[in-house]
């Protein structure tokens, strides 16, 4: 079974650190770009991040430019984000999806996981 | 960066229904425009990519069309397991950027 499986949600404080995992099963792993994208609660979807196959390619959203670091362990199958300086806007579910080979759209996401900035 | 504006934001409608979402683009985007169903609490599904592939296992009911800036999902006969929200996508260039999203209610 093709699956995603996001981990390393939590509450954190403003300011503070957190990584997310995304493990991956069941297809080729380093064949396919891969995407962060988010929700915050009762919101819509935004896009935050790509990767490319080989990992040395990265796009990021202005909003967390220079803040989240988006990187891949092939050999791990496993996508990560990592975040700094977190926010009060940055509270949201976090999504990792595979981007298709053919066809420039996202045909498998994680569940989610939750990650909250509160003091 | 390219923004996706759905309309309606919301519609209310009854099983046999057929339903039209449109989604447009502040800029030209090709056929680069997806759709996704998402159900509350649940990840998002693809349903539709490149403006009009249905995607494998997502029912016939499903179209979509259009192409530079103006696009169309319909759904032909509304089921029970449609009322759900739906969002466009535009991978024409990053950011790729999402519509606001519509709500189908009962």
């Amino acid at each position: 079974e093709v699956r995603l499986v996001e981990s390393g949600g939590g509450l954190v404080q403003p300011g503070g650190s957190l990584r997310l995992s995304c493990a991956a099963s069941g297809f080729t792993f380093s064949s396919h770009w891969m995407h962060w994208v988010r929700q915050a609660p009762g919101r819509g979807l935004v896009w935050i991040s790509r990767i490319s196959t080989d990992g040395r390619r990265t796009h990021y959203a202005d909003s967390v430019m220079g803040r989240f670091t988006i990187s891949r362990d092939n050999a791990k199958n496993t996508l990560y984000l990592e975040m700094n300086s977190v926010r009060a806007e940055d509270t949201a579910v976090y999504y990792c999806a595979r981007d298709m080979i053919v066809g420039r759209a996202f045909d498998i996401w994680g569940q989610g996981t939750m990650v909250a900035v509160s003091s | 960066d390219i923004q996706m504006t759905q309309s309606p934001s919301s519609l209310s409608a009854s099983v046999g229904d057929r339903v039209t979402i449109t989604c447009r683009a502040s800029q030209t985007i090709d056929i680069y425009l997806n759709w996704y169903q998402q159900n509350p609490g649940k990840a998002p599904k693809l349903l539709i990519y490149s403006s009009s592939t249905l995607q494998s296992g997502v029912p016939s009911r499903f179209s979509g069309s259009g192409s530079g800036t103006d696009f169309t999902l319909t759904i032909s006969s509304l089921q029970p397991e449609d009322f759900a929200t739906y969002y466009c996508q535009q991978t024409y260039s990053t950011p790729w950027t999402f519509g606001q999203g519509t709500k189908v209610e009962i």
